[in-house]
C-alpha cells in the first residue's frame, strides 16, 4: 500500500521565521509528488516535483525532492500570519492517476 | 469562474436517511475524484472517474455510489447514512496528463445526527 509520511504534525513560528516541512514516500510507480496548502477550505495547489534535485520556487516557497532518499521538503522564508496553512503533501502513482495524500503539517505562523 | 464547485457546501441529515452531493467541473478535464477529510484533516481518496469509468474504489463501503452522467459531472450518493460519515467530502478533478494537478471543490460539510 502507498504511503506518504509528513513531519512535523504541526508547527509554531514566529513572523519571518523559515520553516522547512518533510515529505517522505513509499510508493509504488512513482510519478511525481504535489505539495498543497489548504486553508479554511479546499487544498490549493503549491508545486508538481517530478525530477530529483531541482527546485521548484514561487516568491517565499521552495520545494525540492529526492528520489533515491524518496522524501521532499517544502521551505518558506520570512514566513507571515497568511502561510497559516496545513500543508498537504501527495504522491502521484498509477495508470490513471492514483493519489495519496500524506497527514499534512498544521504551520501557524504568530506575529 | 468557477472551476470545480460543488452542492450543497453543508449538509446535516439524521442517521439512516440518502443523500446526494453534487459536483461540477468547467475545465475540460477527464477525470473526477471524490475525497473524504476527516476531522483530524486526514484527506483520503476515494473515487475517480476517467471519462465514465470508475478507476478506484478504494475500500469504501457499498453504501456510497459515485454516479457520473458525463464528464464535468460526478455526483455521491449515500445510502443508509452513518454517523462515521460526518466528514467534509472534497470533489477534485485533473486532466490525464501524468502527475498534473488536481483541482479541489470547496467542500461539502456533512454531519450525520
Amino acid at each position: 500500500e502507498d504511503k506518504v509520511v509528513q513531519s512535523p504534525l504541526s508547527l509554531v513560528v514566529h513572523e519571518g521565521d523559515t520553516v522547512t516541512l518533510n515529505c517522505s514516500y513509499e510508493v509504488t510507480n512513482f510519478r511525481s509528488l504535489l505539495w498543497y496548502k489548504q486553508e479554511k477550505k479546499a487544498p490549493t495547489f503549491l508545486f508538481m516535483l517530478t525530477s530529483s534535485g531541482i527546485e521548484k520556487k514561487s516568491g517565499r516557497l521552495s520545494s525540492i525532492l529526492d528520489k533515491k532518499e524518496l522524501f521532499s521538503i517544502l521551505n518558506i522564508t520570512a514566513t507571515q500570519t497568511g502561510d497559516s496553512a496545513i500543508y498537504l503533501c501527495a504522491s502521484d502513482s498509477g495508470g490513471y492517476q492514483k493519489v495519496t495524500f500524506g497527514t499534512g503539517t498544521k504551520l501557524q505562523v504568530i506575529p | 469562474d468557477t472551476a470545480v464547485s460543488q452542492t450543497p457546501k453543508y449538509l446535516v441529515t439524521q442517521m439512516g436517511n440518502d443523500k446526494s452531493i453534487k459536483c461540477e467541473q468547467n475545465l475540460g478535464h477527464d477525470t473526477m475524484y471524490w475525497y473524504k477529510q476527516d476531522s483530524k484533516k486526514f484527506l483520503k481518496i476515494m473515487f475517480s472517474y476517467n471519462n465514465k469509468e470508475l478507476i478506484i474504489n478504494e475500500t469504501v463501503p457499498n453504501r456510497f455510489s459515485p454516479k457520473s452522467p458525463d464528464k464535468a459531472h460526478l455526483n455521491l450518493h449515500i445510502n443508509s447514512l452513518e454517523l462515521g460519515d460526518s466528514a467534509v467530502y472534497f470533489c477534485a478533478s485533473s486532466s490525464n496528463n501524468p502527475g498534473n494537478e488536481q483541482f479541489f471543490g470547496p467542500g461539502t460539510r456533512l454531519t450525520v445526527l
